[in-house]
């Protein structure tokens, strides 16, 4: 039973590039989250998303930010133009659904050079 | 919004017991959970309390008292690999919303 797949693991852009992330959810879950994680620091929620729906993103950024998580296929994070500020690890999460327990993927790592 | 505090590092020596406490502030509650991370690697999920009163499993216990929006991991008979980053992570706002909102994270060293 595989666990929740985030690829790539290392992502490496120069600024005003686009960064994609995908997330595969454990199976038979379908929430998902993504969250952004600096060095030293917290994980930032950024996004809750159910099969083709976004249920919140009170902590995307409104520019250059989205995610989706179609009916096939993996959630994906997109960052258009990226910033050196959006270097960082972005981590994925998945839950069967309601629980305090989410089971997180490894995490991307961006680089914006 | 939600908000949580705890505390930024606490270290300890081998066998002891360490607590690290969580405060929080929310628009509606569901529960506080507790995450393990090593290291920037995957969170890992300890506990979660729904209700007040304390879970225990194994050498770690998680306690809540939701009148005082507080909570605590209690870490008992550390080892060496218990090093790690230490999350605590509430559930709030409306019924439908099942996101968590992430304390700053305590770092636990543990010294031989």
């Amino acid at each position: 039973n595989a666990g929740v797949m985030q690829n790539p693991r290392h992502l490496v852009r120069r600024r005003g590039q686009e960064a994609r992330l995908r997330c595969s959810p454990m199976k038979g879950h379908s929430h998902v989250y993504w969250y952004r994680q600096l060095p030293e620091e917290g994980l930032k929620f950024m996004v809750y998303l159910q099969k083709e729906n976004i249920i919140d993103e009170s902590g995307m950024p409104k520019e250059r930010f989205s995610a989706e998580f179609p009916k096939e296929g993996p959630s994906i994070l997109r960052i258009q133009q990226v910033v050196r500020g959006d270097s960082a690890a972005y981590f994925c999460a998945s839950s069967p659904q309601g629980t305090g327990e989410l089971f997180f993927g490894e995490g991307s790592r961006l680089t914006v050079l | 919004g939600q908000s949580l505090e705890q505390p930024s590092e606490v270290t300890a020596v081998e066998g002891a017991i360490v607590q690290i406490n969580c405060t929080y502030q929310t628009s509606g509650f569901y529960g506080l959970s507790w995450y393990q991370q090593h290291d920037g690697g995957a969170p890992t999920f300890l506990s979660y309390n729904a209700l007040d009163g304390l879970e225990e499993t194994g050498r770690f216990s998680s306690f809540l008292s939701r009148s005082d929006s507080y909570g605590y991991l209690l870490l008992q008979e550390l080892q060496m690999k218990d090093s790690a980053s230490y999350f605590c992570a509430v559930r709030g706002g409306v019924s439908n919303d099942y996101k968590l909102s992430f304390g700053a994270g305590t770092t636990v060293t543990v010294r031989a």
